[in-house]
């Protein structure tokens, strides 16, 4: 059974970045099945995927296009996790954000417990 | 690109049969049988309850089931239960370069 287990700060300031990781337990971030993403809501803009890693012989990323210019997900092999980096925050940005396994086809299966991320000076 | 239409609420008794509606277009819903469901308890993650338009994941309860008919996928909830009274939010893979859509949410009431 996979679990997800979702770490980083809950306030961050305007124009700052905010960094987010996420564990996998009962999985590995490098498997050739495994799709790893970042998915966040808020009341305004609903449920909203950012972007995802994943390991095909090499490693890949795709991102949303709102947030291409100022996004960054890693994937961490010696930690057996993945991170979300998105730059210069605003307010806009504040919502729950969820790390999630699953892809575009068959959904997203695993959940990570959320993090509310308040975008604050 | 704009999130599928769900209706914002829905209701039923105990028992009873309901059905959510989410539309899209010929580009995402229609185009495509890679329609997602999740179900979601205030304060908690979204939890996958159908893939693939009428595919169930192991553990979900046959009491969901899922349709498509053009550009327009379906969740029916049949046995109302109390604790079915959540949120539901629809997804689709879209050609865009968005990859996928999640739709506005609909909240199931349980009378």
């Amino acid at each position: 059974q996979v679990q997800l287990q979702q770490s980083g700060p809950g306030l961050v300031e305007p124009s700052q970045t905010l960094s987010l990781t996420c564990a996998i337990f009962g999985d590995s971030v490098a498997s050739n099945s495994g799709v790893w993403n970042w998915i966040r809501q808020s009341p305004s803009r609903g449920l909203e995927w950012l972007g995802r890693t994943y390991y095909r012989s090499k490693w890949y990323n795709d991102y949303a296009v709102s947030v291409k210019s100022r996004i960054v997900i890693n994937p961490e092999t010696s930690n057996n996790q993945f991170s979300l980096h998105l730059n210069f925050v605003t307010a806009e940005d504040t919502a729950v954000y969820y790390c999630s396994k699953g892809d575009f086809w068959s959904g997203f299966a695993y959940w990570g417990q959320g993090i509310q991320v308040t975008v604050s000076s | 690109q704009s999130a599928l239409t769900q209706p914002a609420s829905v209701s039923g008794s105990p028992g009873q049969s309901i059905t959510i509606s989410c539309t899209g277009t010929s580009s995402d819903v229609g185009g495509y049988y890679y329609v997602s469901w999740y179900q979601q308890h205030p304060g908690k993650a979204p939890k996958l309850m159908i893939y693939e338009v009428i595919k169930r994941p192991s553990g979900v309860s046959d009491r969901f089931s899922g349709s498509k008919s053009g550009n327009t996928a379906s969740l029916t909830i049949s046995g109302l239960q109390a604790e079915d009274e959540a949120d539901y939010y629809c997804s689709s893979y879209t050609s865009s370069n968005t990859y996928v859509l999640f739709g506005g949410g609909t909240k199931l009431t349980v009378l």
